[in-house]
Order: structure tokens, then C-alpha cells, then sequence
């Protein structure tokens, strides 16, 4: 079964400091999409990215970027310059194929990230 | 208007009690799921459907049962709540893209 992995429980960083979140996978699938959520203190669930397993180039947008390394299953996001309102945890998550041939996702944990000023 | 509520926003419910929470969305997705979300365990899915006729048991759908009234609407019952299904849950909808349009969640406390 698909498995994803983020170490890192809790992240705590200065303002203006870079960070990086972890997320390893696990899958047997050879098409597959990952993705990142952010979920702010005021819980709701933000979209980041999601990424086709084709596509290895990295991803830039903004102050977040994405390195996609399938050689070593891994999907992590860098936060460059990280501030405040960066304070958030953040999940990834990987598709996974059902036996009715549908797909869903699997989440890993998340990582708590909090910035101080 | 929000593209995916949920109601209550907030429930507290005595053990044993049968609780329903809805969902609704206008995003015109054949795709819902129903999650749980504890402190240190991420998300984990409790039901899913890909279409009205379509229901499939999630990771951890044991005390739970979902209806799917129309595509727009997909609800979750605790049958008799127990205090270890106080949590979070959140619906949600998804494309052929799988990229998830989360409600705002439900935070349910049973005592």
C-alpha cells in the first residue's frame, strides 16, 4: 500500500530563515501525482502544488519551491526567506490507484512549522 | 458562497448519541471523501465516493456510515458516538486531477 512520510514532526525557524519539509513515499504505482496542503492556525485546507510522476522538473512560485526526486521517492518544499504567516502545517500526500481502478490520496502526518518574528 | 460546506461547524454530543454531519458542494464533482483529522496522525479517510452509486469503505470506516443523497451531498452518521471519535472531519471534493477542495471542517466533541 502507498505510504508517505514526514519526519519532521514539529519545524520551528527565525523569520527570514529558509526551511525545508520533508516527504518521503512510498508507492508501486508508475503513474502517480503528489501533493502539498497548508493548513493554517485557522484550519482550513489550502491546495500548494501537485506534481505528475513524469514531470521531475522542479517547481518555483514565489518564496516556495519543490524538488521532485524520484531516484529517491522524495517530494520536499522549501520555503525561502520564510515568514509568520508561513506558520502552518503542512501535509503531503500521494495518489494512490484503487481496485475499481479510481485513485485517492494518502497523507502523510504533516509537519508543524512556526515562524518567529 | 463557499464551494464546499459542511454543517455544524461545531458539535458537542454525549456518548451513545446518533450524530449526522452533511456536506454540500457546488463545484460539480462526481468525487467526495469524508476525513478525520487527530493531532499527530494527519488525515486519514473514513468513506469516499466516486460517483452517486458509488461507496467505498476508507482507511478507518468502522463506527461510521456515509449516504450520498445526490451528487452535490454527502453525509456522515455516527451511529452511537463514542468520546475516541472526537476529532476533526472534514469533506471533501476532487476533479479527475485529484487535486482536493476541502470544506471548512466539522470539530466534533463526544463526551
Amino acid at each position: 500500500a502507498q505510504k508517505v512520510t514526514q519526519a519532521q514532526t514539529e519545524i520551528s525557524v527565525v523569520e527570514k530563515e529558509d526551511v525545508t519539509l520533508d516527504c518521503v513515499y512510498e508507492t508501486r504505482d508508475t503513474t502517480y501525482y503528489l501533493f502539498w496542503y497548508k493548513q493554517p492556525p485557522s484550519g482550513e485546507l489550502v491546495f500548494l502544488i501537485r506534481r505528475n510522476s513524469f514531470d521531475e522538473q522542479n517547481e518555483i512560485s514565489g518564496r516556495y519551491s519543490w524538488n521532485f526526486q524520484k531516484s529517491t521517492s522524495s517530494f520536499n518544499f522549501t520555503i525561502t526567506a520564510s515568514q509568520v504567516v508561513d506558520s502552518a502545517v503542512y501535509f503531503c500526500a500521494l495518489s494512490e490507484l484503487t481496485q475499481g481502478g479510481s485513485e485517492k490520496l494518502v497523507f502523510g502526518k504533516g509537519t508543524k512549522l512556526t515562524v518567529n518574528p | 458562497d463557499a464551494d464546499v460546506t459542511q454543517t455544524p461547524r461545531n458539535r458537542i454530543t454525549k456518548t451513545g448519541k446518533r450524530i449526522m454531519l452533511e456536506c454540500s458542494q457546488t463545484k460539480g464533482h462526481d468525487r467526495m471523501y469524508w476525513y478525520r483529522q487527530d493531532p499527530g496522525l494527519g488525515l486519514r479517510l473514513i468513506y469516499y465516493s466516486f460517483d452517486v452509486k458509488d461507496i467505498n469503505k476508507g482507511e478507518i470506516s468502522d463506527g461510521y456510515s456515509v449516504s450520498r443523497q445526490a451528487q452535490a451531498k454527502f453525509s456522515l452518521s455516527l451511529e452511537s458516538a463514542i468520546p475516541n471519535q472526537t476529532a476533526l472531519y472534514f469533506c471533501a471534493t476532487s476533479d479527475s486531477l485529484l487535486e482536493q477542495f476541502f470544506g471548512p471542517g466539522t470539530r466534533l466533541t463526544v463526551l
